[in-house]
């Protein structure tokens, strides 16, 4: 039973590129959560997805951040126009319901050069 | 005031020594509470949940204290391998997200 599977785990971006980050739940789980921490930071929330629906994104910048979990496929976290500040460990977590324990993938580390 | 608060440490102890980690919360309706283990650069890894009646997972003790709204964890005998960030983590009643605190920082010394 594979975890929280993300790609890419590194990702090099020039400024004003999109970033498009991925991430397959576990198995059995259809609730997404997207975090991203910078360098000697804590881990700060983005957006909660299920199937189909954001239900709480007020984690995200106004501004060229959006996410989706379409019915197939995996979860994507996309960055337009990418600066500099963008650079960061993103996190993807799964968990089977919305009290549950929740799960990790490996993270995607973005580098905005 | 944030969500979860944590003293981010770092505690340096020796190896066998006993050592225990404080959090707290500002939400009195949060309902569930959960210990995440963070290695450097990797990503969080859930080490236990915390259960009203507190509970223990070999040297491991969780405890969870509703009235003043904080939860402990206890490491006995501790490990070299031990050593991480250790991430407080809270969610309410409905909530959409984990709250996270930033960390403590755990140093076992040989």
């Amino acid at each position: 039973n594979a975890g929280v599977m993300q790609n890419p785990r590194h990702l090099v971006r020039r400024r004003g590129q999109e970033a498009r980050l991925r991430c397959s739940p576990m198995k059995g789980h259809s609730h997404v959560y997207w975090y991203r921490q910078l360098p000697e930071e804590g881990l700060k929330f983005m957006v909660y997805l299920q199937k189909e629906n954001i239900i709480d994104e007020s984690g995200m910048p106004k501004e060229r951040f959006s996410a989706e979990f379409p019915k197939e496929g995996p979860s994507i976290l996309r960055i337009q126009q990418v600066v500099r500040g963008d650079s960061a460990a993103y996190f993807c977590a799964s968990s089977r319901d919305r009290s549950g324990e929740a799960f990790f993938g490996q993270g995607t580390r973005l580098t905005v050069v | 005031r944030k969500e979860v608060e944590q003293d981010p440490g770092p505690f340096n102890v020796p190896e066998g020594a006993t050592v225990a980690f404080n959090c707290t919360y500002s939400n009195s309706a949060s309902q569930s509470f959960f210990w995440y283990r963070q290695d450097c650069r990797k990503e969080p890894k859930l080490l236990m949940s915390v259960y009203s009646s507190g509970n223990e997972d070999g040297r491991f003790t969780a405890q969870l204290n509703r009235a003043s709204q904080y939860i402990s964890l206890l490491i006995r005998d501790s490990k070299l391998s031990d050593s991480a960030t250790y991430l407080c983590v809270v969610k309410g009643r409905g909530a959409n997200n984990l709250f996270f605190g930033t960390g403590t920082r755990l140093t076992v010394i040989p």
